[in-house]
């Protein structure tokens, strides 16, 4: 059964906290992306990781830090939350160029 | 500049209506336009895609018609069903680019029954 997992789901941390966001995959996909979701606003590519410690920045990446140390496991980072970082918060993975991308559940993230 | 817009935000239709959802795009070099399904709680999940060689591609009530000159496409649901209401999403991306999909805002869709 092909499966993105987030963990935790929902996540509650005070401003200035640090927050470590996870995320695995059971498909030995190459590629996986972290994208935060805001009403109104849809998808927007936070990091890509090409594969082990291959990152790059997507089109929002201030504020936040991945680490991807294994195939199967990729986790973003943030150093000192703000609450404008409050989102949801999704993971997902592909196999390499054109092929379908899967996401997993969300990671619904409040700082306050 | 908002590369990928979709239109209309929300769009209610009766259960057995066809649904129409909007989309258009900036960059002439994206060839591959899937279309994500998005339950409440849920991740976006592929439902049909096209690529910009096809004008048109059908997968039973889900239709995507593409236009290449005029940078448009639409997804058309037939004979919607309430368990067809979700958020719709558009999204683009080319063949060079390593799956890096640019989204649209998405278009939230109800089916009255």
């Amino acid at each position: 059964d092909m499966k993105v997992t987030q963990m935790p789901r929902y996540l509650i941390k005070r401003m200035g906290e640090n927050v470590l966001l996870e995320c695995g995959q059971d498909m030995s996909h190459e590629t996986m992306y972290w994208y935060r979701q805001d009403p109104g606003l849809g998808l927007q590519l936070i990091y890509i990781s090409y594969d082990v410690d291959s990152n790059s920045e997507g089109d929002i990446p201030k504020g936040y830090r991945v680490s991807r140390k294994k195939r199967e496991h990729f986790s973003l980072i943030l150093d000192s939350a703000k609450t404008n970082q409050t989102s949801v918060y999704f993971c997902a993975s592909s196999g390499g160029r054109n092929t379908e991308v899967f996401f997993g559940k969300g990671t619904r993230l409040t700082v306050v | 500049q908002q590369q990928v817009r979709q239109s209309p935000q929300s769009l209610t239709v009766w259960e057995g209506e066809t649904a129409i959802l909007n989309c258009s795009y900036e960059d002439s070099t994206f060839n591959y336009f899937p279309w994500y399904q998005q339950f409440p709680g849920e991740g976006p999940a592929l439902l049909i895609s096209i690529r910009s060689v096809s004008d048109k591609k059908e997968d039973g009530r889900f239709t995507i018609f593409f236009n290449k000159r005029e940078k448009k496409l639409s997804l058309h649901i037939t004979d919607s069903q309430p368990g067809d209401s979700a958020t719709y999403f558009c999204a683009a991306r080319h063949d060079s680019g390593y799956n890096k999909l640019t989204f649209g805002k998405g278009t939230v869709l109800l089916v009255s029954p």
